[in-house]
């Protein structure tokens, strides 16, 4: 079964734009990841923040936590078209179980 | 750049045959992951390898499915006999013993079972 549910489903903006991305979960996690998938590829890990941390950042990512509403956000700021992939996020429940992914969102960058 | 390495990336079987998966991970990587991604779906956890030794196969078709990891570095994913159900991208990924939560992909097999 499937922990983190990521919303929208799909998601489509012009280039230079911002993009936001949620990620739901039902519970307590050690860790929340974000990976990437272009189309027909493998995933790429993109950022790790752990429970205690409320945000990150890594170039034009940014990454918040929220433990209380077991939520997370990804934002990609001045979206290029390579950015166009599918995006999802992964819990880590406890340092010993396996992650879990949601079901990913997808988001197109118009050049 | 070291790189997950997986094969074939592409492979198209008959229901009721036999079918194998090659995957090589990161030099010295510890952990070794299979995973199944449906169509439109994130990746489902197959099975887990410690160095030889699997840690979790609780999500793995045990009466189809088969997964090794003889010498502790590459590893096979067998499926006999094939279902149409099994059609998937089956992806394995590695990871180091210091930094086991960031898990290395390779490109995946896609499978497709007619």
């Amino acid at each position: 079964s499937q922990q983190g549910e990521e919303d929208p489903q799909a998601l489509s903006i012009q280039e230079g734009e911002n993009a936001t991305m949620n990620c739901s979960y039902k519970t307590s996690i050690n860790n929340l990841q974000w990976y990437r998938q272009n189309s027909g590829r493998g995933l790429v890990h993109l950022i790790l923040i752990r429970s205690n941390e409320r945000e990150k950042h890594s170039g034009r990512l940014r990454v918040t936590l929220d433990t209380s509403k077991k939520s997370s956000s990804l934002l990609i700021t001045a979206s290029r078209a390579a950015d166009t992939a599918s995006y999802f996020c992964a819990t880590d429940l406890s340092g010993n179980t396996p992650l879990v992914f949601g079901k990913g969102t997808r988001l197109s960058v118009i050049a | 750049e070291a790189e997950v390495a997986q094969s074939p990336r592409y492979k198209i079987t008959e229901k009721s045959q036999a079918v194998a998966f090659w995957c090589d991970p990161i030099s010295g990587h510890a952990t070794l992951y299979w995973y199944r991604q449906i169509l439109g779906q994130g990746p489902e956890l197959l099975v887990q390898f410690q160095d030889e030794s699997v840690v979790d196969d609780s999500q793995l078709p045990k009466d189809r499915f088969s997964a090794e990891r003889l010498k502790g570095v590459d590893s096979t994913l067998k499926i006999q006999p094939a279902e149409l159900g099994d059609s998937a991208m089956y992806l394995c990924a590695s990871s180091s013993r210091d930094l086991r939560y960031e898990q290395y992909f390779g490109p995946g097999t896609r499978l497709t079972v007619t």
